[in-house]
């Protein structure tokens, strides 16, 4: 069925270090992978987003990756910084009735 | 600014109530979603629409109901309210090009007693 699956559930890391989440889907069309940052109390927010022509785009500290052969797809945050602390989601277009399904989250946790 | 629009933000209510949500926008898209949040469980698709004559089914759709009034316009509807429907519920919309962000509403915390 259409499922995305993201891991790690919960993440804490010190300031400076690295954070990676990463994701897998179902449905081999699917050609669309944003991912959202959710802080506390607030609604979710696109951050980065990729598209299936692409293997890898990067914004400044944030770069994602995608692999369409294994059909995992991952966000990699560098120099972490508190206000990086948020929920983020990853999310997949499935090509069949173009619905946007998600993964289950990640809590980001970075300490000063 | 365009944007997507939620009401009430906050709602109790009591179990076997009939309650609506409704959720406009101004930034003309023609896709609305709903999605419905739960700790751990992320984003789950309850329904979602492309047009006013277009209504389809997502993944959790037992219990509730949508209507699209207008292309600005998409209610949730829970006609029999229960206490596991309390839960941070969003609107979303966007463009009919499928690979474009989608926005989000500012969320309706529901709590069912």
């Amino acid at each position: 069925g259409e499922n995305v699956e993201q891991h790690p559930s919960t993440l804490s890391v010190q300031e400076g270090d690295s954070a990676v989440i990463k994701c897998t889907y179902s449905d081999s069309a699917s050609n669309y992978f944003p991912w959202y940052k959710q802080e506390l109390g607030k609604r979710p927010q696109l951050i980065i987003d990729i598209r299936s022509n692409v293997g890898e785009k990067k914004d400044q500290r944030i770069a994602v990756t995608l692999n369409k052969t294994a059909k995992h797809f991952s966000l990699h945050i560098t120099e972490t910084q508190p206000e990086d602390s948020a929920v983020y989601f990853c999310a997949a277009r499935y090509n069949q009735g173009g619905k946007l399904i998600f993964g289950q989250g990640t809590e980001l946790s970075v300490k000063p | 600014d365009a944007d997507v629009t939620q009401t009430p933000r906050n709602r109790i209510t009591k179990t076997g109530k009939r309650i609506m949500l409704e959720c406009s926008q101004t930034k003309g898209h023609d896709r609305m979603y709903w999605y419905r949040q739960d700790p751990g469980l992320g984003l789950q698709l309850i329904y979602y629409s492309f047009d006013v004559k277009d209504i389809n089914k997502g993944e959790i759709s037992d219990g509730y109901s949508v209507s699209r009034q207008a292309q600005a316009k998409f209610s949730l509807s829970l006609e029999s309210a229960i206490p596991n429907q309390t839960a941070l519920y969003f609107c979303a919309t966007s463009d009919w090009d499928m690979n474009t962000e989608a926005f989000f509403g500012q969320g309706t915390r529901l709590t069912v007693v």
